[in-house]
């Protein structure tokens, strides 16, 4: 069953504007992944937050993790329109159980930029 | 991180038939998964590939439909048995590095 909810499912913004993704899970994780995934392509990986750290950056993203609230934000700044794709969070188990070193990937978020 | 590479990257197959999909990494690893999108959906995890052992599969996917080979660390392969137009997918193979997952192009199957 997918455990992460995300939303918007769509987003459609100008060039230049930022773009905010949320993702919610429901069980303990060990870590927490975004991925990008142009039509239907392979998907890339961009940055991943383990269950200790509250914020990372890489270039103009930026990711928060709020484990009191099951919760993660993916900030897109200075948005391109080479960024249009569908962005997917994932969770990781924690260590010890069956489902340890597997991914469990939320719905995903449609974002469209402008030009 | 980890280079992987699939074949076919599409196919039109026919109502009744197989196909196997190729996984092919640049170096040795321990996992390697292989997960199903379906048209407008996310990823759903098929099983993890276990070199030199039978594969694990998620609820929902058996191995009579989805046998899955894994020869050796760099290698594995994933067939669609018996297709049906609902097998109609994006299969991606995956695997394991340092903690992130990284993902091959993708086979695009359409079922006829």
């Amino acid at each position: 069953s997918q455990q992460g909810e995300e939303d918007p499912q769509a987003l459609s913004i100008q060039e230049g504007e930022n773009a905010t993704m949320n993702c919610s899970y429901k069980t303990s994780i060990n870590n927490l992944q975004w991925y990008r995934q142009n039509s239907g392509r392979g998907l890339v990986h961009l940055i991943l937050i383990r269950s200790n750290e509250r914020e990372k950056h890489s270039g103009r993203l930026r990711v928060t993790l709020d484990t009191s609230k099951k919760s993660s934000s993916l900030l897109i700044t200075a948005s391109r329109a080479a960024d249009t794709a569908s962005y997917f969070c994932a969770t990781g188990a924690r260590a010890g159980g069956t489902s340890y070193g597997k991914l469990t990937f939320g719905q995903g978020t449609i974002l469209t930029v402008h030009p | 991180s980890a280079v992987i590479s699939q074949k076919p990257s599409r196919d039109i197959c026919q109502r009744g038939t197989s196909l196997t999909i190729q996984c092919q990494v640049d170096s040795q690893v321990t996992m390697m998964f292989w997960y199903r999108q379906q048209p407008g959906q996310s990823l759903t995890l098929i099983a993890t590939a276990n070199q030199g052992s039978e594969a694990t599969y998620e609820s929902g996917f058996v191995i009579d439909k989805f046998p899955i080979s894994r020869p050796n660390l760099t290698f594995s392969t994933l067939t669609v048995s018996n297709m049906s137009p609902e097998d109609s997918s994006i299969y991606l193979c995956s695997v394991r590095d340092s903690g992130e997952l990284f993902f091959g192009e993708g086979s695009r199957l359409t079922v006829l």
